[in-house]
C-alpha cells in the first residue's frame, strides 16, 4: 500500500470562497481519485485524476465546482470553489495501481465546515 | 446510477460471536466486490475481495458471493470490540471504479 497524505486535514470556510485541498503520495501510482464524504453518509465518487489530462467527473460534479489537477504521478490538487454549507463534508483521495483499480487506498481526509 | 445496498445497523454482535455483514447490488455485470472498513473519524481501509462465487478467506474474515442472487457477505469470526466499526460493500459498476454502500456499522459488546 502507499503512504497518503491530504493538506489541509480541516478548514473552516466562508460562503462564496474556495478551497484547494492538496493530496500527495509516497510513490508512483497510476489511478487517483476524488470523494466525497457528507456526515453520516457513505462514500461518493466525485472524479478521476488523470496525469496530463482532464478529470473524469461522475455525474453530477462538474470542473467548474470542483476543478481537479495532476501534474504528475504522486500529486493532485481538488478545488471546491464557490462554497456553500451543503459542500461540508468530508474530502478524500484514493490511490489505485494500473489493474487494481479496485483496490483503493485512501488518504486521510479533509474536513470542510462553510459557514 | 448503479445501487449497492447495506443494511445502516447498528448491527451488535457479542465478542466472540459471528457478525455477519450482508450486501445486495444492482449491476448484473459486477465481476468484482469489495469490504472497507472505516473506524469512526478515520478513513476507509480494504480488508477483502472476491471476484469468484463461493468463499474466501482471510484470517477471521470470510467474504461470500453469489452472483445470481447479486449478494456479497462478510462474515466476521471470534468478533472482538475493535472490530467495532462501519463495514462499506464497494462494487465496479459501468465506468466508475467503486460505488459505495452506505455501510453498516458494527458493534461488538464486551
Amino acid at each position: 500500500s502507499a503512504v497518503i497524505s491530504q493538506k489541509p486535514s480541516r478548514d473552516i470556510c466562508q460562503r462564496g470562497t474556495s478551497l484547494t485541498i492538496q493530496c500527495q503520495v509516497d510513490s508512483q501510482v497510476t489511478m487517483m481519485f476524488w470523494y466525497r464524504q457528507q456526515p453520516g453518509q457513505s462514500l461518493t465518487l466525485i472524479a478521476t485524476a488523470n496525469q496530463g489530462s482532464e478529470a473524469t467527473y461522475e455525474s453530477g460534479f462538474v470542473i467548474d465546482k470542483f476543478p481537479i489537477s495532476r501534474p504528475n504521478l504522486t500529486f493532485s490538487t481538488l478545488t471546491v470553489s464557490n462554497m456553500s454549507p451543503e459542500d461540508s463534508s468530508i474530502y478524500l483521495c484514493s490511490v489505485g495501481r494500473s489493474g487494481r483499480i479496485h483496490e483503493q487506498y485512501f488518504g486521510p481526509g479533509t474536513r470542510l465546515t462553510v459557514t | 446510477q448503479k445501487e449497492v445496498e447495506q443494511n445502516s445497523g447498528p448491527l451488535s454482535v457479542p465478542e466472540g460471536a459471528i457478525a455477519s455483514l450482508n450486501c445486495t447490488y444492482s449491476d448484473r455485470g459486477s465481476q468484482s466486490f469489495f469490504w472497507y472498513r472505516q473506524y469512526s473519524g478515520k478513513s476507509p481501509e480494504l480488508i477483502m475481495f472476491i471476484y469468484s462465487n463461493g468463499d474466501k478467506e482471510d484470517g477471521r474474515f470470510t467474504a461470500q458471493l453469489n452472483k445470481a442472487s447479486q449478494y456479497v457477505s462478510l462474515l466476521i469470526r471470534d468478533s472482538q470490540p475493535s472490530d467495532s466499526a462501519t463495514y462499506l460493500c464497494a462494487v465496479p459498476s459501468g465506468n466508475t471504479p467503486l460505488v459505495f454502500g452506505k455501510g453498516t456499522r458494527l458493534s461488538v459488546i464486551a
